[in-house]
């Protein structure tokens, strides 16, 4: 039973453009989502977040955005840039407990 | 500062066989994880500890898993026998609160051949 789902494998997008990852969730009582960005041989690393009683947070070129009712977010990031090219985890976190429940993550790819 | 480490960063075992990983967390975070990513999928939460005591093992998969946190200080995560689903990348992270977000070590590639 997988509770954050991110349905696409992989993207490819041009350099400059917009890249937009999605990220579907099943447990209503989730309150925060994460995003976060790996590369090879590294650990994930924290790059936004929302609260669910926000819908939308930007940090720079990223924005996240949240819609509860459809239990949904996605990352956007404007421009994008070669060093984007990453697998993005999308994480989510229920009230005070601290564990992450993470979606399987998308590999991002930025053409030149 | 220093990250999180994690030792060793590969590890190929035989099925059967013992392997010990080993995390030491940012100096002075209370909070550490144990997370691990099978075959590509989703990466999931093992357990947490609050400096030396486990406060959530709800996800260690079986009694195979053994983790321990000497003094609060480094963890070891002990798989014993290991079978070949247990192949895969284990992440620890730390943290200094529980507010605070997550830094997570670049994991150890257990392999079970």
């Amino acid at each position: 039973d997988q509770q954050v789902k991110q349905n696409s494998p992989s993207l490819s997008v041009q350099e400059g453009r917009i890249s937009i990852l999605n990220c579907d969730y099943t447990n209503s009582m989730f309150d925060y989502f994460l995003w976060y960005k790996k590369y090879p041989a590294e650990g994930p690393t924290f790059l936004i977040s929302i609260s669910s009683i926000k819908d939308k947070n930007e940090d720079g070129r990223f924005t996240v955005f949240l819609n509860k009712s459809a239990k949904h977010l996605s990352l956007h990031i404007v421009p994008s840039q070669p060093g984007d090219s990453a697998v993005y985890f999308c994480a989510a976190r229920q009230g005070g407990a601290q564990k992450l429940v993470f979606g399987q993550g998308t590999r991002l790819t930025i053409n030149p | 500062e220093a990250g999180v480490t994690q030792f060793p960063s590969h590890s190929v075992i035989e099925k059967g066989q013992t392997v010990t990983l080993r995390c030491d967390p940012i100096s002075g975070h209370d909070n550490l994880y144990w997370y691990r990513r099978v075959m590509g999928k989703e990466i999931k939460f093992l357990l947490h500890f609050v400096k030396e005591s486990k406060q959530d093992e709800s996800g260690m998969p079986n009694n195979r898993f053994l983790a321990e946190r000497t003094g609060g200080t480094y963890s070891t995560l002990k798989v014993q026998p290991a079978e070949l689903e247990d192949s895969g990348v284990y992440f620890c992270a730390s943290s200094q609160d529980l507010g605070s977000g997550y830094t997570f070590g670049s994991g150890t590639r257990l392999t079970v051949v």
